[in-house]
């Protein structure tokens, strides 16, 4: 019963790296979300993705890219990471967009 | 203005208390909404939908003002385990409009 799974569940990247996080969700949903959450800050949503095929973005899309590989993945890439990237990710997926969202367990990235 | 808008509390109260929150948000035609349950570093879960009618979950019920648009979600009778930060959602209005979530409001249950 995995729902929604995030690779890696924590990761230490010096300033200028680049990395992928891994999103996957075997629920058969059709839209899928990327969020960040820092302290004091709420979540607040980089991208997503509504079906296969389509991305949008979100309230804070800047230094972050995606990308909707199939119906069950969508993979968010740190090009440059900065240290202000440093923050608690996740991804998110739903039915629709006005049916309730399930969460991975979230990516705690630092960059350094 | 953010679209969804949560007092952050804290809000501080003794086991067995009964407390309230309520969230307002700025799209009218938001047509959906969700209270979640978030515990420290861990990820939002959801609690319960809101629907129109009000709805209730054992302790927990959640009730939508079209009118003058807020959602709010009254627990009774709180444990200890009710400790954590409850964060709502709105909107979800046709394709185009993504839901939103507060920023979340803490709650603290003591002994």
């Amino acid at each position: 019963n995995a729902g929604v799974t995030q690779t890696p569940k924590f990761q230490v990247l010096k300033t200028g790296q680049s990395m992928t996080l891994q999103c996957a969700q075997d629920m058969n949903h059709n839209s899928m979300y990327w969020y960040r959450q820092d302290p004091g800050m709420g979540l607040r949503l980089i991208y997503y993705s509504a079906s296969e095929g389509t991305t949008d973005k979100g309230e804070v899309p800047n230094g972050y890219n995606v990308s909707r590989l199939n119906k069950r993945e969508f993979s968010l890439r740190l090009e440059s990471a900065a240290p202000s990237q440093t923050s608690v990710y996740f991804c998110a997926s739903s039915v629709a967009f006005k049916e309730p969202q399930h969460f991975g367990d979230g990516t705690r990235l630092s960059i350094l | 203005r953010k679209e969804v808008e949560q007092d952050p509390g804290p809000f501080n109260v003794p086991e067995g208390a009964t407390v309230a929150f309520n969230c307002t948000y700025s799209n009218s035609a938001s047509q959906s909404f969700f209270w979640y349950r978030q515990d420290c570093r861990k990820e939002p879960k959801l609690l319960m939908s809101v629907y129109s009618s009000g709805n209730e979950d054992g302790r927990f019920t959640a009730q939508l003002n079209r009118a003058s648009q807020y959602i709010s979600l009254l627990i009774r009778d709180s444990k200890l385990s009710d400790s954590a930060t409850y964060l709502c959602v709105g909107g979800g209005s046709g394709g185009s409009y993504i839901p939103t979530f507060g920023r979340g409001t803490s709650l603290i249950v003591h002994p």
